[in-house]
């Protein structure tokens, strides 16, 4: 498999806050980079993609932030709730077809 | 609807047990998929379903056995198992339009004793 990591393993952040998770990436010839959301005993959950020829994208309160350069990939919540508190995955995909890549996570806890 | 439903949410087998795991969507996706999770692990590709034909099987060992009986269905038969084949095993769907929007179904959690 390709080889997708994320800076830190775990971050916390007080509600209403942004939040901001990183990932690195090997694979430069990948074609879409996705986030998808884990929420305890749940599978995952699409968040965003955005296509390598981007470098910007958002969504409802999120914004993924894409910098092929240093093959960096980011997450941006705005104003984050309760609700956000998951395992947050990065994913590529190296055509845009079946065949997603996962990184390692980074769980996200928001305190009241 | 927009589920992914996965059978059973629990499993227990034993490494002589043949078992299955079943999978069901009616979102009328053409692509279908299994994974395999380990604890505090990402999700990695088992195999791909594209039109109801096996499109990927990432290396994976004969014990796990994918079939796609119609656009609907999924399932994975489970034979002689080993302990470390213990796991979340993730069901997922997508629209051959939108593949990076998979799907997924909340999973089936498996312990092989």
């Amino acid at each position: 498999g390709e080889s997708v990591g994320l800076h830190l393993p775990t971050l916390s952040v007080q509600e209403g806050d942004n939040s901001i998770i990183n990932c690195a990436y090997s694979n430069s010839a990948s074609d879409y980079f996705i986030w998808y959301k884990q929420e305890s005993g749940k599978g995952p959950q699409f968040i965003i993609d955005i296509r390598s020829n981007m470098d910007k994208r958002q969504g409802q309160r999120v914004t993924v932030l894409l910098n092929k350069t240093v093959k960096h990939l980011s997450l941006q919540i705005a104003a984050t709730q309760p609700g956000d508190s998951a395992v947050y995955f990065c994913a590529e995909s190296p055509t845009g077809a079946n065949n997603l890549f996962f990184g390692t996570g980074t769980r996200l806890t928001v305190i009241p | 609807d927009t589920e992914v439903t996965q059978t059973p949410k629990h499993l227990v087998m034993g490494m002589t047990n043949k078992k299955s795991l079943k999978c069901e969507q009616h979102m009328g996706h053409r692509a279908m998929y299994w994974y395999k999770q380990k604890a505090k692990k990402p999700p990695e590709l088992m195999f791909v379903y594209s039109y109801e034909k096996l499109s990927i099987n990432e290396s994976v060992p004969s014990r796990f056995s994918p079939e796609c009986p119609n656009s609907s269905l999924l399932n994975l038969h489970l034979h002689a198992l080993q302990p470390e084949d213990s796991a979340l095993y993730l069901c997922a769907s997508s629209h051959r339009d939108r593949e990076t929007e998979a799907f997924f179904g909340q999973g089936t959690r498996l312990t092989v004793v």
